[in-house]
């Protein structure tokens, strides 16, 4: 079975500072990794994903992600938060092989202040 | 290009009615999902389709739960005697059911309260 943890339930921050959002993950074999983000009332928007290659994957609206195998990591991270970056984010993973549908974590809400 | 439709956006139902959720996937796209997103249990998947395959049902929470796909295209979800601990919001996604193209892009959602 494959699953996600999200430890944080909300992260706080300052406008102008770096951000951290984290993600631990376990699936058989090699995965395949994503970060959404939920706006409210919005569905899932698509953000970065790692299948293979460079660990540090960079995506939409500044954001980057470093997968980390030994430590079964992919936190999801950005130089200069900005207030409008305040949302849901989810982490989700998936592997190579077997059900294509993505399993979830719990979500981390990101609150930005300006 | 259009994303995924979801329609209705949002729908109230009494306890017992039978409910159907419409989802429109991206033009081109042959795989199909269907997730669930709620307070006590997060997002978690119902139903999967690919092309002309067998469905993945695994995910579905109850024989009250049921999907079609008719064309290759457009979905449908029915949930049959609603209960309340139906409400939710459901999300479809499509994708190219490609593995080198693996991204899921979703709807804005379904939310479905049962009253």
């Amino acid at each position: 079975a494959q699953s996600v943890a999200q430890p944080e339930d909300q992260v706080n921050v300052a406008e102008g500072n770096p951000l951290t959002v984290k993600c631990t993950y376990s699936v058989s074999g090699n995965p395949y990794l994503f970060w959404y983000v939920q706006y409210p009332n919005r569905g899932l928007q698509f953000l970065l994903k790692y299948i293979t290659g460079d660990n540090l994957v960079k995506g939409s609206y500044g954001f980057e992600a470093e997968f980390n195998k030994s430590q079964t990591s992919f936190h999801l991270k950005k130089p200069s938060a900005l207030v409008s970056d305040s949302a849901l984010y989810f982490c989700a993973v998936r592997g190579y092989t077997g059900r294509r549908a993505l399993t979830f974590g719990s979500g981390t809400r990101l609150q930005v202040q300006p | 290009g259009a994303g995924v439709s979801q329609s209705p956006s949002n729908k109230v139902t009494e306890k017992g009615k039978d409910v159907e959720l419409r989802c429109d996937p991206i033009s081109g796209h042959t795989a199909l999902y269907w997730y669930r997103q709620s307070l006590g249990q997060g997002l978690e998947f119902l139903i999967y389709f690919q092309g002309n395959s067998a469905p993945d049902k695994s995910g579905l929470p109850s024989d009250r739960f049921s999907a079609e796909r008719t064309g290759g295209s457009v979905s449908t979800l029915t949930i049959q005697r609603t209960q309340q601990e139906d409400s939710a919001v459901y999300l479809c996604a499509s994708s190219w059911g490609d593995d080198r193209r693996p991204i899921q892009y979703f709807g804005a959602g379904t939310r479905l309260s049962v009253l």
